[in-house]
């Protein structure tokens, strides 16, 4: 079992309509990171979370670390949203590498 | 204040070549992670730098390896390559080890043929 798993791994959706994706993790953490990957590679840090709930524009981050549970939502989703959101790990203790999920292919259609 | 920077974008290797690739971070970040992507596997973590010290190492093997200079730049270096070694290899730079927020580079994809 992987330490970190996401769902769902593909979503696709009308523009408009309100984005949930889920991240559990089995490790200790220091923090909980939200990525967004377009195609060609590139990635861009949305959120780095620790407790509670953090907003960006259309995008909400929340964490549960009782729970082991964060989610990421995007509210009023736009076809530029469409890309791979991924969460990461940081474990708990030292300066670890991320422990990725395999992250989550989102297309929102117009 | 410029990005990170990864070069080269794109290469081409033969097995049993070797490569080095080179990230460039934020101005001011000390801390430099190294990150292997494939379609298989997913992101992988390779190895992080802090103030020119390799502190921490995933699971891979000997034939990876990197290094970080003292203005923080950083360099990996694969050896004696295989076709599996076929990824995207992306850096990111953070200001302090630890929970800090990552900033990534575009990548090096490397195709070994």
């Amino acid at each position: 079992k992987n330490e970190v798993e996401q769902s769902p791994q593909n979503l696709t959706a009308q523009e408009g309509e309100f984005i949930t994706i889920n991240c559990s993790y089995s490790v200790g953490i220091s923090a909980l990171h939200w990525l967004q990957q377009h195609p060609g590679g590139g990635i861009v840090s949305l959120f780095m979370l620790s407790s509670g709930k953090k907003k960006h524009g259309r995008l909400i981050a929340t964490i549960n670390i009782q729970e082991k549970h964060s989610s990421l939502h995007i509210t009023a989703s736009h076809p530029r949203d469409s890309a791979v959101y991924i969460c990461a790990a940081q474990k708990g203790g030292g300066a670890d590498g991320l422990t990725f999920g395999k992250g989550t292919h989102l297309i929102i259609q117009p | 204040k410029a990005g990170v920077t990864q070069t080269p974008r794109y290469l081409i290797k033969t097995r049993g070549q070797q490569v080095t690739l080179s990230c460039s971070p934020i101005s001011g970040h000390r801390s430099v992670s190294w990150y292997q992507q494939t379609p298989g596997q997913g992101l992988q973590f390779l190895f992080e730098y802090f103030s020119e010290t390799q502190r921490n190492k995933g699971n891979f093997p000997g034939r990876f390896s990197g290094r970080q200079f003292s203005n923080s730049r950083s360099e990996m270096n694969v050896s004696t390559l295989e076709l599996g070694d076929s990824a995207l290899y992306l850096c990111a730079s953070s200001f302090a080890q630890g929970a800090t927020e990552a900033f990534f580079g575009q990548g090096t994809r490397l195709t070994v043929v």
